[in-house]
């Protein structure tokens, strides 16, 4: 299977402030097809995981543009800016490049 | 909007078989992949697997290829996870979520099953 190292663990941010999380993945997540399927979810507090980005960096429906994502290969981050209130939970990325598809083990954004 | 309802979790027996269900609405479910993803207490995600839109094609985790099985009905717009012998690991919030390309979209609120005697 493939790992997907997430770091930091914890990340203490200002409100106001820019967060940048990163995921490496054990190999390539570059498809046969030429897509790399690398996306990010936040799961805020006593909720369901909601999309943020798609493949690598496309955000979807709904997200603000203070959230980016970036990256290829085996090696993708996540910068939220202006961090607000609500962006505060657990952070994930999920590799669908191969079976069987797996997530990061996540990070959680609270507070400095 | 798009609505996914999980239903059929509560407390199990080890060794005992639960069958979870996914009330979809407001979109097309012919048109979609579906998936369950599940979540330990306290613990991170973990994908189950995934079916195509007229179950020919049906993906899971290696590890719960045996004890899991996914179907669907289009025309009750239902997404199912029957699930067999079940321990204690098996304890988590599951989660079906639709799947447009190859990523999960959106996202039921998830429906608790604890294996416990």
């Amino acid at each position: 299977d493939v790992v997907m190292t997430q770091t930091p663990v914890s990340l203490p941010v200002s409100l106001g402030g820019q967060a940048s999380i990163s995921c490496r993945s054990s190999q390539s997540l570059v498809h046969s097809n030429g897509n790399t399927y690398l996306h990010w979810y936040l799961q805020k507090p006593g909720q369901s995981p909601q999309l943020l980005i798609y493949r690598v960096s496309n955000r979807f429906s709904g997200v603000p543009d203070r959230f980016s994502g970036s990256g290829s290969g085996t090696d993708f981050t996540l910068k939220i800016s202006r961090v607000e209130p609500e962006d505060l939970g657990d952070y994930y990325c999920l590799q669908s490049t191969h079976f069987p598809f797996t997530f990061g083990s996540g990070t959680k954004l609270e507070i400095k | 909007e798009v609505k996914l309802v999980e239903s059929g979790g509560g407390l199990v027996q080890p060794g005992r078989s639960l069958k979870l269900s996914c009330a979809a609405s407001g979109f097309n479910f012919n048109d979609y992949w579906m998936g369950w993803v599940r979540q330990a207490p306290g613990k991170g995600l973990e994908w189950i697997g995934e079916i195509n839109k007229d179950s020919s094609t049906i993906n899971y985790t290696p590890s719960l290829k045996d004890k899991f099985t996914i179907s669907r009905d289009n025309a009750q717009n239902t997404l199912y996870l029957q699930m067999s012998k079940l321990g204690s690991e098996d304890t988590a919030i599951y989660y079906c979520a639709s799947r447009p390309s190859r990523y999960m979209a959106y996202w039921g609120q998830g429906t608790l099953v604890t294996v416990s005697s």
